[in-house]
Formats: structure tokens, sequence, C-alpha cells
């Protein structure tokens, strides 16, 4: 079935780790994009990709990093996980093009402590 | 700056209509997208409107007064399955999308 993996499907972490949140899409979307959502927020963006070899900063990008070597893959890593980085990430891809419409993985929740 | 508004939560009765409202406040306007997310889950696309009025989907309907800087999402025939969040989200000019902190719609029987 065609879609965005995203592992893990859950994780708890200690502060000061790295760790990498790991997407795959085989619908060979050329945008990928990163967002956390946290309670009574809105979705908000982290990273970007608009094509491979491409990324850009979005909205919260502190603490963030990504890379897009190939379609498929955008990975997120948090360098030195804090507390506040607690929160479910969502990976999702578009194609360009009218609507643009997101299609979203089934999130990672991670817990930093 | 940059502002989207949705009410927080609302009840509906099973077989009723409710009509979940978005108002907007960005920087340039291309277009305005509503998700569905149940609890736990991803959110899933339902709707996009770039012009004004009302676009049809089934039970779903989408209505945009970009002049207003307004948009609704109409259920009709609500099922207990309707029971979701509904995101409202914004494309600007420069296609970054912002989004409201979504609507939490509870179905009673």
């Amino acid at each position: 079935i065609a879609g965005i993996t995203q592992a893990p499907t859950s994780q708890i972490l200690a502060a000061g780790r790295r760790m990498t949140l790991r997407c795959t899409q085989d619908m060979r979307h050329n945008a990928m994009y990163w967002y956390r959502q946290d309670l009574g927020l809105g979705l908000r963006l982290i990273h970007y990709s608009n094509t491979a070899g491409t990324t850009g900063k979005g909205e919260v990008p502190d603490g963030y990093s990504v890379s897009r070597a190939n379609t498929d893959d955008f990975p997120l890593t948090l360098a030195s996980a804090v507390p506040s980085q607690t929160s479910v990430y969502f990976c999702a891809s578009s194609e360009q093009g009218d609507t643009g419409e997101l299609f979203f993985g089934e999130g990672s929740r991670l817990t930093v402590l | 700056g940059q502002n989207i508004d949705q009410p927080t939560e609302m009840t509906a009765t099973e077989g009723a209509i409710v009509q979940i409202n978005c108002t907007y406040q960005t920087s340039g306007f291309n277009g305005l997208f509503w998700y569905q997310q149940h609890a736990g889950e991803a959110p899933t696309f339902l709707s996009y409107n770039v012009l004004d009025g009302l676009e049809e989907k089934g039970r779903f309907s989408s209505f945009l007064s970009r002049s207003k800087g307004y948009s609704y999402l109409l259920l009709k025939e609500l099922q207990m399955k309707d029971s979701a969040s509904y995101l409202c989200a914004v494309r600007e000019s420069n296609y970054q999308l912002i989004w409201g902190a979504g609507t939490k719609l509870i179905i009673k029987p």
C-alpha cells in the first residue's frame, strides 16, 4: 500500500540524547515536510524539502535538522533532545500542483524526560 | 500577523447538521484546506477551496469567502464516526501552510 511510513511510532528519550525520526514515502512526491503537533496549537512546520537535495527551515526549526539525500527519505534529527521537544511528530508529503494536498504518516510520539 | 481561528470544541447529535467556522488573517492567500483527524491518528484531506463559493463532496461541503477571510465546513447526516478534530489550514502566497488549532467535534447519539 502506497503511503508514508514513520519510525519509531513511540519513543521515550532522556534529555541530551540524540534521536533520529525516520520517514519514507513511496509515492514519488517531490515535497516533504516535518510537523510537530502540540495540544491546543496548530500543526507547526519544523523543516521542509521541495525536492531531493534541498531543505528549508519552517516555523520552529531550532534544535532540529533534516537531510534529503533522495526522493523517498526525509529523516529528522534531534541533536540533543530537550523536554520542550516532547510532542507528536508528523511527516508529510505532497505533489506540486493545484491542491498540494498533504499525505501524512501515522506520527511519532516522542517523550523527552 | 498570521492567525487562524476556529472553535475549540463543538457538540452535535447523530443525524444532524453541524457547521464548523474558520476565520483567517494571513500574508496572502493561495487556498484553504480542511483536514479531518481522528484521535491518535494522522490528519487526512477533506477539501480545498481557492475560489469563493461552496464545494460539495458527499456529506461534507466547504465554503470560502476570501473578502471576509472566512470559511466553514458543513457536515450533514452526522455519523458517530465523524467524531474527530477538524483542522483548517491556509496556504499563503509563499505556499507555506498556516494551521488552525483544530475543532474537536463530539457526536452524541
